[in-house]
């Protein structure tokens, strides 16, 4: 079985602060997707990684994907209430169906 | 386009009571997913279809979980009789490809078992 553990699994700062989610596992995965989810919704994909080592931007959000494929963060820079929200990552290997991380819990206080 | 949709968004049973659960994904997607989410175990995957044929059912709970995907534009998942702890949010969610392509989710269906 895969599993994705996430950390932390809740966090709770103040607008205009920093903060990374980190995404880890013993597996290897060939391809690792972010997701955040709001109250009532399903989850959205915010990016894929496939690289090892690979970094990618999504405004004041930084993606990486660890060089042996086994872990990922999400670093964001100067969070706003907007990005509060849950916040998953999910690993694919082969045609096996997404495995989903435990998540973690932002809120972002004005 | 419209994403994929789910119905009910809230179901209220009675423990013993069948329920189902219906999803249309998004046209021209090939596969689709049964996610059941709560807080104890996170998002979990119930079973997935490519190409209308069940390719992992592993994570059907038991017995009392069946899902269907009659056709392309259609997908039920049924649970008889219902318990307490099937209590959940269950998620729908399709992609065009296969199974690690990007997931597009509807909004769920609460499910509450008195």
């Amino acid at each position: 079985t895969q599993l994705l553990e996430q950390s932390p699994q809740f966090l709770s700062i103040q607008e205009g602060e920093n903060l990374t989610v980190y995404c880890n596992s013993s597996s290897v995965f060939s391809s690792l997707q972010w997701y955040r989810q709001e109250p009532g919704e399903g989850p959205v994909l915010l990016v894929t990684v496939v690289t090892g080592g690979e970094v990618k931007k999504l405004k004041r959000l930084t993606f990486q994907f660890g060089d042996a494929r086994k872990d990922s963060s999400l670093h964001i820079t100067a969070a706003q209430p907007g990005d509060t929200g849950l916040y998953l990552c999910a690993g694919g290997t082969g045609r096996r169906a997404l495995t989903f991380g435990s998540g973690t819990r932002l809120q972002v206080q004005p | 386009d419209a994403g994929v949709i789910q119905s009910p968004r809230h179901e209220v049973t009675e423990m013993g009571q069948e329920v189902t659960l219906r999803c249309k994904p998004i046209s021209g997607h090939n596969s689709l997913f049964w996610y059941r989410q709560t807080m104890m175990r996170g998002l979990e995957l119930l079973i997935y279809f490519n190409n209308n044929v069940p390719i992992d059912d592993s994570g059907m709970p038991e017995d009392r979980f069946s899902a269907k995907m009659p056709n392309a534009s259609f997908s039920t998942l049924k649970i008889q009789p219902s318990e307490p702890r099937d209590s959940a949010v269950y998620f729908c969610a399709s992609s065009q490809g296969y199974s690690n392509e990007k997931l597009f989710f509807g909004s769920g269906t609460q499910l509450s078992v008195l």
